[in-house]
């Protein structure tokens, strides 16, 4: 059973913080790593993804992996309100190639 | 606009009504997938199909049946339903190569069902 976790939260941080999703995975196998947002009665969009252990950055996103841990993490820079959304974790499967998805991590940022 | 295109966007059905969704893909991807949302689970995989042939089918009931007449288009077919069914079914494309890029998954808004 190849399971990806993260923690629903909610969380809430303040207009211009720092937020930080977590996300762990089972699969050892797995090489990719994709960052979705969804917003409330909207689908998933990506955000980035990553495959190279370290930190990927993409404007204020910040996608970091590592690999011995099977650990993923996408920090949020000056957070802003807009970014209030359901955030989705998801691993590419090492043996059928398709993607699990996380339950996802509720962000509110308030002003 | 994700070049995913679903219809309906939202369909209420008795449970022993038929009715269809349908999906089109405008990015030239070689495989589609039907999802299934529900609150507060993961997103489930329930179908995917690979230049329009069936490579999975995730334990779904046979009250869902797919059908993909070509690469760029894919239908889900809904038959006596029970009211947990009631989701956010989501209709997903990719070029399903190797690599992220190629198996970066592109959703369609959804339709939202409810089973009545």
């Amino acid at each position: 059973q190849k399971e990806v976790e993260q923690n629903s939260g909610p969380l809430s941080v303040p207009e211009g913080a720092i937020a930080s999703l977590n996300c762990t995975y089972s699969d050892r196998g797995s090489q990719s790593f994709f960052w979705y947002r969804q917003y409330s009665g909207k689908s998933p969009e990506l955000i980035m993804f990553i495959y190279s252990n370290g930190d990927k950055e993409d404007g204020r996103f910040t996608a970091q992996l590592n690999k011995a841990s099977q650990y993923v993490s996408l920090l949020i820079r000056d957070s802003q309100p807009s970014d209030s959304a359901t955030y989705l974790c998801a691993a590419l499967g090492s043996t059928l190639g398709r993607l699990y998805f996380g339950r996802g991590t509720q962000l509110t940022v308030w002003p | 606009e994700t070049g995913v295109t679903q219809t309906p966007r939202h369909l209420v059905m008795g449970m022993t009504n038929k009715k269809s969704l349908k999906c089109e893909q405008h990015l030239g991807h070689n495989a589609m997938y039907w999802y299934k949302q529900s609150a507060k689970k993961p997103l489930e995989l329930m179908f995917v199909y690979n230049f329009k042939e069936q490579t999975e089918n995730n334990s779904v009931p046979s009250r869902f049946s797919p059908e993909c007449p070509n690469s760029s288009h894919l239908f889900l077919h809904l038959h006596t339903l029970q009211p947990e069914d009631s989701a956010l079914y989501l209709c997903a494309s990719s070029q399903d190569r190797r690599g992220a890029s190629g198996n970066t998954i592109y959703f369609g808004e959804g339709s939202w069902l409810t089973v009545v």
